[in-house]
């Protein structure tokens, strides 16, 4: 499983973006990026997920770079209720590894007015 | 469409004790996992169940055990539990073939 490491801790200002940048140098070919945000005392909420390039949704822009080595979850125009803890994982349906996703200490967002 | 449902939402157990925790995965979704997440640390895998036979494991003893049933609920046991058990339980749940795992609000353990 491929191993990923991001930042402790950001703290940001409301309105403003927030970009968290995840390294993976191991990511296998079939592995997709997935963010999730996680308050406390709940389970993590599905973010966004990608492959290649850039994917945006509703909450959140994810941009990878050709050799998918890292990624950058971005958040535009944060609020208080965006503080949270928001970790980057790494897997695949094909080498079955989403069931074992392998969560860090994910990164401590703090938005403060 | 109900997402991942766990119950309950509290426990307070006492060591030695025995606990049984339940997870009800989103409609159309087989494939269920769970985790612990002790305090201020990421969620740790502890298993999966598809087609009602445990097919991945992470680094936890015998004591924990789970099931799966055909209607793709899942039950996680604990058994002997220990101090150090206190912690968020988790189960997320997904369909086959899909890339996208989603997670239930998760049982709050105590061991007292």
């Amino acid at each position: 499983l491929a191993k990923t490491t991001q930042p402790i801790s950001m703290d940001s200002y409301e309105g403003q973006e927030v970009n968290i940048t995840c390294s993976h140098n191991n990511i296998a070919t079939n592995d997709y990026i997935t963010w999730y945000q996680q308050f406390p005392s709940q389970g993590p909420r599905f973010i966004i997920q990608g492959y290649k390039t850039k994917v945006t949704n509703e909450v959140a822009s994810l941009f990878i770079p050709a050799d998918r080595k890292s990624s950058t979850l971005s958040l535009p125009r944060v609020s208080l209720s965006d503080t949270a803890v928001y970790y980057c994982l790494v897997g695949s349906e094909k080498t079955d590894s989403w069931g074992k996703l392998q969560f860090g200490a994910g990164t401590q967002v703090v938005v403060t007015p | 469409d109900a997402g991942v449902t766990q119950s309950p939402t509290h426990l307070i157990k006492t060591r030695g004790q025995q606990v049984t925790l339940r997870c009800s995965p989103k409609s159309g979704h087989d494939t269920v996992s769970w985790y612990q997440q002790a305090l201020g640390q990421g969620p740790q895998f502890i298993f999966q169940y598809y087609e009602e036979e445990e097919r991945q494991r992470g680094n936890f003893p015998d004591r924990f055990s789970g099931h799966q049933f055909p209607n793709y609920s899942s039950e996680l046991n604990v058994n002997a539990l220990l101090l150090g058990d206190s912690a968020l339980y988790l189960c997320a749940s997904r369909g086959q073939g899909e890339n996208i795992q989603y997670f239930g609000a998760g049982t709050r353990l105590s061991v007292l």
